[in-house]
Protein backbone atom coordinates (compact mmCIF):
# COMPACT_ATOMS: atom_id res chain seq x y z
CA UNK A 1 0.00 0.00 0.00
CA UNK A 2 0.91 3.46 -0.71
CA UNK A 3 2.30 4.79 2.67
CA UNK A 4 4.53 8.17 4.11
CA UNK A 5 6.46 7.52 6.58
CA UNK A 6 7.36 10.87 9.30
CA UNK A 7 10.26 9.37 10.94
CA UNK A 8 9.99 11.42 14.01
CA UNK A 9 7.46 12.05 15.76
CA UNK A 10 8.93 15.11 18.04
CA UNK A 11 12.08 17.28 17.43
CA UNK A 12 13.33 19.69 19.76
CA UNK A 13 15.81 22.02 18.80
CA UNK A 14 17.26 24.97 20.46
CA UNK A 15 16.43 28.31 18.76
CA UNK A 16 18.91 29.38 15.85
CA UNK A 17 19.89 25.75 15.32
CA UNK A 18 19.44 23.83 12.32
CA UNK A 19 17.02 21.55 11.54
CA UNK A 20 15.92 18.65 9.73
CA UNK A 21 12.74 16.86 9.73
CA UNK A 22 12.58 13.64 7.41
CA UNK A 23 9.69 12.27 5.38
CA UNK A 24 10.14 8.56 3.13
CA UNK A 25 7.61 7.42 1.25
CA UNK A 26 6.98 4.02 -0.70
CA UNK A 27 8.01 4.26 -4.26
CA UNK A 28 5.99 4.81 -7.32
CA UNK A 29 6.88 5.75 -10.57
CA UNK A 30 5.77 9.56 -10.47
CA UNK A 31 4.78 11.29 -6.67
CA UNK A 32 4.07 14.55 -6.09
CA UNK A 33 5.02 16.00 -2.82
CA UNK A 34 4.29 18.32 0.16
CA UNK A 35 5.24 19.69 3.14
CA UNK A 36 2.61 21.47 5.45
CA UNK A 37 2.83 23.63 8.68
CA UNK A 38 0.06 23.52 11.26
CA UNK A 39 -0.23 25.36 13.99
CA UNK A 40 -2.22 25.21 17.34
CA UNK A 41 -5.53 25.24 16.98
CA UNK A 42 -5.14 26.32 12.82
CA UNK A 43 -5.64 24.67 9.70
CA UNK A 44 -2.81 23.41 7.66
CA UNK A 45 -0.49 26.06 5.59
CA UNK A 46 1.51 24.86 2.61
CA UNK A 47 5.35 25.46 3.60
CA UNK A 48 6.19 24.01 -0.85
CA UNK A 49 6.04 21.42 -3.11
CA UNK A 50 7.78 19.25 -5.38
CA UNK A 51 5.86 18.87 -8.99
CA UNK A 52 8.62 18.65 -11.21
CA UNK A 53 11.76 20.35 -12.41
CA UNK A 54 14.66 21.33 -9.65
CA UNK A 55 14.97 18.33 -6.60
CA UNK A 56 16.00 21.10 -4.34
CA UNK A 57 12.35 23.01 -3.38
CA UNK A 58 12.38 26.26 -1.58
CA UNK A 59 9.27 27.33 0.74
CA UNK A 60 8.01 30.22 2.76
CA UNK A 61 9.54 30.97 6.17
CA UNK A 62 13.12 29.82 5.06
CA UNK A 63 12.12 26.35 4.60
CA UNK A 64 13.61 24.31 1.97
CA UNK A 65 13.33 20.40 1.16
CA UNK A 66 15.08 17.89 -1.41
CA UNK A 67 13.62 15.30 -3.37
CA UNK A 68 15.78 12.49 -3.16
CA UNK A 69 13.76 9.66 -5.90
CA UNK A 70 16.59 7.05 -5.28
CA UNK A 71 16.21 7.37 -1.69
CA UNK A 72 12.63 8.06 -1.68
CA UNK A 73 12.80 10.80 0.69
CA UNK A 74 11.67 14.31 1.09
CA UNK A 75 13.69 15.73 3.84
CA UNK A 76 12.98 19.32 5.03
CA UNK A 77 15.40 22.11 6.12
CA UNK A 78 15.83 24.82 8.13
CA UNK A 79 19.50 26.34 8.90
CA UNK A 80 18.27 28.25 11.68
CA UNK A 81 15.05 28.24 13.58
CA UNK A 82 13.04 30.84 15.49
CA UNK A 83 10.56 30.37 18.57
CA UNK A 84 7.71 30.69 16.18
CA UNK A 85 8.43 27.88 13.71
CA UNK A 86 7.01 25.71 16.91
CA UNK A 87 4.66 23.98 15.02
CA UNK A 88 3.65 20.57 13.71
CA UNK A 89 4.72 19.55 10.29
CA UNK A 90 3.56 17.37 7.55
CA UNK A 91 4.58 15.31 4.85
CA UNK A 92 2.15 14.78 1.88
CA UNK A 93 2.63 12.85 -1.29
CA UNK A 94 0.41 11.69 -4.23
CA UNK A 95 0.97 9.13 -6.06
CA UNK A 96 -0.05 10.43 -9.02
CA UNK A 97 -3.49 9.71 -11.83
CA UNK A 98 -5.39 12.96 -11.76
CA UNK A 99 -7.80 11.33 -9.88
CA UNK A 100 -5.33 10.39 -7.04
CA UNK A 101 -5.61 12.24 -3.84
CA UNK A 102 -2.94 13.26 -1.16
CA UNK A 103 -1.56 10.98 1.63
CA UNK A 104 -0.29 12.39 4.76
CA UNK A 105 2.41 11.65 7.20
CA UNK A 106 1.78 10.90 10.76
CA UNK A 107 3.31 14.61 11.39
CA UNK A 108 6.53 15.75 13.35
CA UNK A 109 6.23 18.16 15.94
CA UNK A 110 9.01 20.84 16.27
CA UNK A 111 9.72 22.73 19.13
CA UNK A 112 11.81 24.97 19.43
CA UNK A 113 13.49 25.88 23.04
CA UNK A 114 15.04 29.63 23.78
CA UNK B 1 -9.81 38.19 1.05
CA UNK B 2 -11.28 36.53 2.86
CA UNK B 3 -9.94 32.92 4.05
CA UNK B 4 -11.60 29.65 4.36
CA UNK B 5 -14.83 29.22 7.14
CA UNK B 6 -15.95 26.37 8.51
CA UNK B 7 -19.25 26.14 10.99
CA UNK B 8 -19.48 25.18 13.97
CA UNK B 9 -16.12 25.64 15.19
CA UNK B 10 -17.13 22.98 17.95
CA UNK B 11 -19.55 20.60 18.32
CA UNK B 12 -20.58 17.67 20.56
CA UNK B 13 -22.89 14.59 19.88
CA UNK B 14 -24.24 11.50 20.80
CA UNK B 15 -23.32 7.87 19.09
CA UNK B 16 -26.38 7.33 16.67
CA UNK B 17 -27.02 11.05 15.61
CA UNK B 18 -26.29 12.98 12.43
CA UNK B 19 -24.16 16.31 12.16
CA UNK B 20 -23.83 18.34 9.10
CA UNK B 21 -20.64 20.45 8.65
CA UNK B 22 -20.14 23.93 6.44
CA UNK B 23 -17.53 24.97 4.55
CA UNK B 24 -17.16 28.34 2.92
CA UNK B 25 -14.18 28.76 0.38
CA UNK B 26 -12.14 31.44 -0.61
CA UNK B 27 -14.28 33.67 -2.87
CA UNK B 28 -13.19 32.79 -6.87
CA UNK B 29 -12.58 29.31 -5.56
CA UNK B 30 -14.14 26.39 -7.03
CA UNK B 31 -12.46 22.91 -5.58
CA UNK B 32 -13.53 22.03 -2.00
CA UNK B 33 -11.50 18.87 -0.15
CA UNK B 34 -12.48 18.07 3.32
CA UNK B 35 -10.17 15.85 5.61
CA UNK B 36 -10.34 13.82 9.26
CA UNK B 37 -7.70 14.61 11.70
CA UNK B 38 -6.96 12.09 14.56
CA UNK B 39 -4.17 11.19 16.75
CA UNK B 40 -4.69 7.83 15.84
CA UNK B 41 -4.82 7.72 12.20
CA UNK B 42 -3.74 11.33 11.17
CA UNK B 43 -4.72 13.07 8.72
CA UNK B 44 -7.20 10.88 5.99
CA UNK B 45 -8.68 12.54 2.70
CA UNK B 46 -12.81 12.22 2.71
CA UNK B 47 -13.50 13.63 -0.77
CA UNK B 48 -12.88 16.18 -3.47
CA UNK B 49 -16.07 18.25 -4.91
CA UNK B 50 -15.73 20.55 -7.90
CA UNK B 51 -18.29 22.45 -9.62
CA UNK B 52 -20.85 20.72 -7.70
CA UNK B 53 -19.52 17.08 -8.46
CA UNK B 54 -17.57 15.03 -6.35
CA UNK B 55 -14.30 14.17 -8.20
CA UNK B 56 -12.66 11.77 -5.99
CA UNK B 57 -13.53 10.00 -2.71
CA UNK B 58 -11.27 8.57 -0.25
CA UNK B 59 -11.35 5.00 1.78
CA UNK B 60 -14.47 6.08 4.72
CA UNK B 61 -17.81 4.36 4.76
CA UNK B 62 -20.76 5.43 3.19
CA UNK B 63 -22.02 6.93 6.43
CA UNK B 64 -20.13 9.96 5.47
CA UNK B 65 -21.39 11.98 2.11
CA UNK B 66 -20.87 15.47 1.14
CA UNK B 67 -22.29 18.17 -1.47
CA UNK B 68 -21.08 21.16 -2.77
CA UNK B 69 -23.76 23.80 -4.12
CA UNK B 70 -23.21 26.44 -6.92
CA UNK B 71 -21.76 29.25 -5.01
CA UNK B 72 -18.81 26.80 -4.60
CA UNK B 73 -20.41 25.93 -0.55
CA UNK B 74 -19.66 22.57 0.85
CA UNK B 75 -21.29 20.60 3.12
CA UNK B 76 -20.56 16.86 4.98
CA UNK B 77 -22.87 14.65 6.28
CA UNK B 78 -22.15 12.26 8.66
CA UNK B 79 -24.85 9.53 9.59
CA UNK B 80 -25.34 7.29 12.48
CA UNK B 81 -22.61 8.99 14.28
CA UNK B 82 -19.89 6.49 16.41
CA UNK B 83 -17.20 6.89 18.73
CA UNK B 84 -14.56 6.81 16.59
CA UNK B 85 -15.72 9.60 14.53
CA UNK B 86 -14.48 11.99 16.89
CA UNK B 87 -11.92 14.13 14.76
CA UNK B 88 -10.74 17.29 13.61
CA UNK B 89 -12.46 18.04 10.22
CA UNK B 90 -10.76 20.18 7.83
CA UNK B 91 -11.58 21.79 4.85
CA UNK B 92 -9.72 23.22 2.41
CA UNK B 93 -10.49 25.02 -0.94
CA UNK B 94 -8.85 25.68 -4.95
CA UNK B 95 -9.01 27.49 -7.30
CA UNK B 96 -9.23 24.85 -9.41
CA UNK B 97 -9.15 21.09 -9.19
CA UNK B 98 -5.26 19.94 -9.48
CA UNK B 99 -2.59 19.56 -7.35
CA UNK B 100 -1.32 22.93 -9.54
CA UNK B 101 -3.35 24.99 -7.02
CA UNK B 102 -2.38 25.51 -3.35
CA UNK B 103 -5.01 24.51 -1.05
CA UNK B 104 -5.78 26.68 1.83
CA UNK B 105 -7.51 24.88 4.91
CA UNK B 106 -10.00 26.40 7.22
CA UNK B 107 -9.15 26.02 10.60
CA UNK B 108 -11.41 23.14 10.99
CA UNK B 109 -14.46 21.49 13.45
CA UNK B 110 -14.24 19.55 16.00
CA UNK B 111 -16.72 17.24 16.67
CA UNK B 112 -16.87 15.02 19.69
CA UNK B 113 -19.29 11.87 19.75
CA UNK B 114 -20.55 10.62 23.60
Amino acid sequence: AQSVTQLDSQVPVFEEAPVELRCNYSSSVSVYLFWYVQYPNQGLQLLLKYLSGSTLVKGINGFEAEFNKSQTSFHLRKPSVHISDTAEYFCAVHYGGSQGNLIFGKGTKLSVKP
Amino acid sequence: KAGVTQTPRYLIKTRGQQVTLSCSPISGHRSVSWYQQTPGQGLQFLFEYFSETQRNKGNFPGRFSGRQFSNSRSEMNVSTLELGDSALYLCASSLEAGLSYEQYFGPGTRLTVT
